[in-house]
């Protein structure tokens, strides 16, 4: 039974320091995780991806890390822009045409200035 | 280009009553697929589609038909609605190995 958890509901930090976000995983199949970011009122939008080829994914402010030993990945926004308050799903695709994500439950993350 | 288009973005119905929720997109991507959040909750996939005439069960399908005539058109059905289907509901479409692209969502409310 495949699962991911974001086991932290809400996050906040100061404009310009780092966030961390969290998301852990079971039994995945395919080993290929995105992120997405949904602001209020507006469906998700895509922000990154990783898969098993690769233990960092990098895009402008936005870091993607894969630990696959310890079936956890991490988000990394460097630096935090009031902008980023969002909620940021974890998602892993769970078929091979890649049509079915599974999401966790999502962090809020609120970006003070 | 609109991308992923949903109708209508609010809709309450009452318990028992049918009505089909649209989704279209004009970017000619061969997957669609309809979730559903709850409030605490990720997206829960219903059912998808590969192509015009393919569909597949998801994750929570019950309650829901789904039907694909056309590339850019995957219509979600509830035939008998019931309180338990209140939720927002998004439609997405990808290339095969794209990331996924949602709609707006469409809010529901069965009473």
């Amino acid at each position: 039974d495949q699962q991911v958890k974001q086991n932290s509901p809400s996050l906040s930090v100061q404009e310009g320091r780092i966030s961390i976000l969290n998301c852990d995983y079971t039994n995945s199949m395919f080993d290929y995780f995105l992120w997405y970011k949904k602001y209020p009122a507006e469906g998700p939008t895509f922000l990154i991806s990783i898969s098993s080829i690769k233990d960092k994914n990098e895009d402008g402010r936005f870091t993607v890390f894969l630990n696959k030993s310890a079936k956890h990945l991490s988000l990394h926004i460097v630096p935090s822009q009031p902008g980023d308050s969002a909620v940021y799903f974890c998602a892993e695709l769970i078929n091979q045409a890649g049509t079915a994500l599974i999401f966790g439950k999502g962090t809020t993350l609120s970006v003070s200035s | 280009n609109a991308g992923v288009t949903q109708t209508p973005k609010f809709q309450v119905l009452k318990t028992g009553q049918s009505m089909t929720l649209q989704c279209a997109q004009d970017m000619n991507h061969e997957y669609m697929s309809w979730y559903r959040q709850d409030p605490g909750m990720g997206l829960r996939l219903i059912h998808y589609s590969v192509g015009a005439g393919i569909t597949d069960q998801g994750e929570v399908p019950n309650g829901y038909n789904v039907s694909r005539s056309t590339t850019e058109d995957f219509p979600l059905r509830l035939l008998l609605a019931a309180p338990s289907q209140t939720s927002v509901y998004f439609c997405a479409s990808s290339y095969p190995g794209g990331e996924q692209f949602f709609g707006p969502g469409t809010r529901l409310t069965v009473l």
